[in-house]
Order: C-alpha cells, then structure tokens, then sequence
C-alpha cells in the first residue's frame, strides 16, 4: 500500500521568510503532483513532476523531485500572504493497468504580515 | 467556456435518502474520479472510471455507487448504506500518465 506523507502538516511564518516542505511516499513512482487548495475552494494543479531530479518553478514556489530517495521537496522563497492555502502532494499509483493519485494530509501554511 | 462542471454546489439531505451528484467535463478525456474530502483531511479515492461503461473501486467505495454511460459524465450516488455522508466531494478528469484537473466540489450535509 502506497503512503504519501507531508511534513509538517502546520507551518505559520512571517512575510519575507524561506521554507521547505517535504512529501516522503513508499513505494516506487516517478510521477508526482503538487496542488494548492484555498478554504473552501476546489484543488489547484502547482506543478507536475514528472522524472527524478524535475525541478520545476513557478513565482516563489519550487518543487523538486527525488525518485531515489522517494521525496519531493517544495521551496517557498519569501513568503508573501498570497501563499497562505493548504498545499498536496499526491503520488501515481499505476497498478495492473489502473492508475490512481494518493494524496497526503495537506500542509495548512498561513503566512503573516 | 466550461471545464469540469459539479452540481449542485451545495445539497443538503435528510439521513436515509439516497443523492446523486453531478460531474460533467468537456475536456475530451478519459479518466474521470471521485474524492472525498473530510475537514482537515487530504482527499481519498471512492470510484475512478478510466473509460465508458468501466468503472473501479477506489480505496472507500463501501455505501457509493457510480455509472459511466458517456464520456462527459460520471454521476455519484451516495447511498443511505454510507455511514458519515457528509463531506465536501471532489470530481477529477484526467489523462493516462498525466495530472487531474479537479471540478469545483460539491459538499453534501446529511441531517
């Protein structure tokens, strides 16, 4: 059974502040998504990962992959309120010709002025 | 204009009855999905249906049905067999190989 574990699951910084979250997942996959959810909102497609070592970039977000090491890493390079939403990783899971995404927790950032 | 269209957006029901909830796409692909979503919670599988008229449970399918007769549609019904219906539901499509573009939810309350 695949598990996709986020961490931490709660971050609160100030504006203007750099952090990394990490997206540890147990089994074999080389696909890995990033999406951002606003309260009450639907899920928003961040980045799609799509090989070991992808890195991809977007605004103050960036998102990298580790196939070896099973992580993916997101990067939040001066933070800005905007930001402030809960953030998922989710991991393909192709089994016998199906395929499915097994999503983690969600990590809940609120930025603060 | 469109995308991926859930309704209702928000659907209230009284414990016992079944409900159906709408997903509709025009986005031409194959793979269509239903998540379930409880408060500060990530999203888990109920049915996927990679083609019409095929569908497979996903990892909380007990008390839900689904039916796949076109290619733009993937209805859910929750069931009164469902324990704790209320839940904010989540309608994905999707390629092979490729990320799922979500719809914009609907959330269920059973009273």
């Amino acid at each position: 059974e695949l598990k996709v574990e986020q961490n931490p699951l709660f971050l609160s910084m100030q504006e203007g502040k750099n952090y990394t979250i990490y997206c540890n997942y147990s089994t074999t996959s080389d696909r890995l998504y990033w999406y951002r959810q606003d309260p009450g909102k639907s899920l928003e497609s961040l980045f799609v990962l799509l090989s070991n070592g992808a890195v991809k970039q977007e605004g103050r977000l960036m998102a990298s992959l580790d196939t070896k090491a099973r992580l993916s890493t997101l990067h939040i390079t001066a933070a800005v309120h905007d930001l402030s939403a809960t953030y998922f990783c989710a991991v393909d899971l192709t089994q016998g010709g199906s395929e499915k995404l097994v999503f983690g927790k969600g990590m809940k950032l609120t930025v603060n002025p | 204009d469109g995308g991926i269209t859930q309704s209702p957006k928000y659907l209230f029901r009284k414990e016992g009855q079944n409900v159906t909830l709408s997903c509709e796409q025009n986005l031409n692909h194959d793979a269509m999905y239903w998540y379930r979503q409880d408060p500060g919670q990530g999203l888990r599988l109920i049915y996927y249906s990679q083609i019409v008229n095929d569908f497979q449970k996903g990892d909380i399918a007990e008390g839900y049905s689904v039916s796949r007769e076109k290619k733009e549609s993937f209805p859910l019904t929750v069931t009164s067999a469902q324990k704790n219906p209320t839940a904010f539901y989540l309608c994905a499509v999707g390629v092979w190989g490729g990320e799922q573009y979500f719809g914009p939810g609907t959330r269920l309350t059973v009273t």
